[in-house]
């Protein structure tokens, strides 16, 4: 089954205003990255995040292994933030000889003026 | 940051036919993959590559499919004969070390089997 569960699946989002997007995860994840995808198709790398939180810019992320989790919040949002976010996990126990990310079904979001 | 290049954006090609995509990894990455999306679905890997081999392939990674990484140069994804379940777009990573290291991805290549 799916293990990375990410909402919403679609969001509007006024110039200004901000909201968090999350991905649950239903295996431990020992690390996770968030890239958007912008209308070209092309995935910018976000963050990367073994645990804790970071921030850049209006954007700030959260990843908690325990409670199998991450979350993407986006503050005072611009029309040039519009796209596709995925949250991408990488499973615990997988071999430390290579990466493999899971992918989240993904957020579209929307920014209007 | 580090860019990852994807020759060529966009294939045409005719069912049975055989398509090499192309990958220019960051230069001094080791670990090399392909993931594929469908239109309007998430990414779902197929398999990674290193040191002259494939270290692990999904399901999707089907016979028909090959990688291979000649002299250093390009990382290439062969497809041979295509099918039409085949369309999609093939995404290129590449990371410095394997595991806990960050993914690199390309903008893509989108193929349409016609």
């Amino acid at each position: 089954g799916d293990q990375v569960e990410q909402s919403p699946s679609a969001l509007s989002l006024h110039e200004g205003t901000g909201s968090a997007l999350r991905c649950n995860f239903t295996t431990t994840m020992r690390a996770v990255q968030w890239f958007q995808q912008n209308s070209r198709g092309s995935l910018i790398n976000l963050f990367y995040l073994a645990s804790g939180t970071k921030e850049n810019g209006r954007l700030k992320s959260t990843f908690n292994s325990k409670e199998s989790y991450s979350t993407l919040h986006i503050r005072d949002a611009q029309l040039e933030d519009s796209g596709t976010y995925f949250c991408a996990a990488e499973a615990v126990g997988a071999s430390s000889s290579f990466s493999k990310l899971v992918f989240g079904q993904g957020t579209s979001l929307s920014v209007v003026p | 940051g580090p860019k990852v290049l994807q020759i060529p954006s966009h294939q045409i090609i005719d069912m049975g036919q055989m398509v090499t995509l192309n990958c220019d990894p960051v230069s001094n990455h080791l670990y090399f993959y392909w993931y594929k999306q469908i239109l309007g679905q998430q990414m779902e890997f197929l398999v990674n590559f290193y040191n002259g081999k494939v270290m692990e392939k999904s399901k999707l990674f089907k016979d028909q499919f090959s990688v291979e990484r000649p002299d250093g140069s390009y990382f290439t994804l062969k497809i041979q004969p295509t099918a039409l379940e085949d369309s999609a777009v093939y995404f290129c990573a590449s990371s410095l070390r394997g595991g806990r290291s960050t993914l690199y991805f390309g903008a893509g290549t989108r193929l349409s089997v016609l």
